[in-house]
């Protein structure tokens, strides 16, 4: 159990363009869902926490505008990455918590912007 | 503000060695703390995570890690390394008011020699 599926695993975008990525709790309901990015040979950033039904909590200096998350349902929340530049490449991770104190991570998307 | 430190970068040792890899926190509470392994290109794998209770954790792929509260210390442990531990490890933490939400050390890259 506690599988946290990410769409795409890997995706590729022209500068200025938006991308989404989805996040998905399989076989749970997540209450929280975070979101992280990971640069090359660099550790994992926690950029925000997402909960069910309301905005998102951003962590300083992540600019909410161009980091757009969506967490309509307790099994999906979504980042979107708007105008995307080439310093937006990056591993994007995200995880899920239920009801205990863990979270469960996905297996990452990594977006390349060209 | 929760940190974790990883205090070595990059760590060699021959195939059937021991390993220890440190990490230390600050936290003003003793948090929840988790181990995690990264391969190039791939999600995080857990190893092993401490709540509470018995301070000595055993996990996945014969590591082990020991709490010390006095050291604000959770150092990863494995007794005869194998050719396919090579990887990033990482160590993590979270509030015990806000499980879920993590703090990632710098992490430690790991070279096995033959």
């Amino acid at each position: 159990g506690a599988v946290v599926s990410q769409h795409p695993s890997w995706v590729i975008c022209k500068s200025g363009t938006s991308v989404k990525i989805e996040c998905r709790s399989l076989d749970f309901q997540a209450t929280t869902m975070f979101w992280y990015r990971q640069f090359p040979k660099q550790s994992l950033m926690l950029m925000a926490t997402s909960n069910e039904g309301s905005k998102a909590t951003y962590e300083q200096g992540v600019e909410k505008d161009k980091f757009l998350i969506n967490h309509a349902s307790l099994t999906l929340s979504t980042l979107t990455v708007t105008s995307a530049h080439p310093e937006d490449s990056s591993f994007y991770i995200c995880s899920a918590r239920v009801d205990r104190p863990e979270a469960f991570f996905g297996q990452g998307t990594r977006l390349t912007v060209v | 503000a929760q940190s974790v430190t990883q205090p070595d970068i990059h760590i060699t040792v021959s195939e059937g060695a021991s390993l220890e890899l440190r990490c230390n926190y600050s936290y003003g509470a003793t948090p929840y703390l988790f181990w995690y392994v990264q391969s190039p290109g791939q999600g995080l794998q857990l190893l092993l995570k401490y709540f509470s209770g018995d301070t000595l954790v055993q996990g996945i792929k014969g590591f082990e890690a020991e709490f010390k509260r006095s050291q604000s210390s959770f150092n990863l442990r494995k007794p005869s390394v194998h050719w396919s531990d090579a990887a990033e490890y990482f160590c993590a933490v979270s509030p015990n008011t806000n499980a879920g939400k993590s703090t990632f050390g710098d992490g430690t890259t790991l070279t096995v020699k033959p």
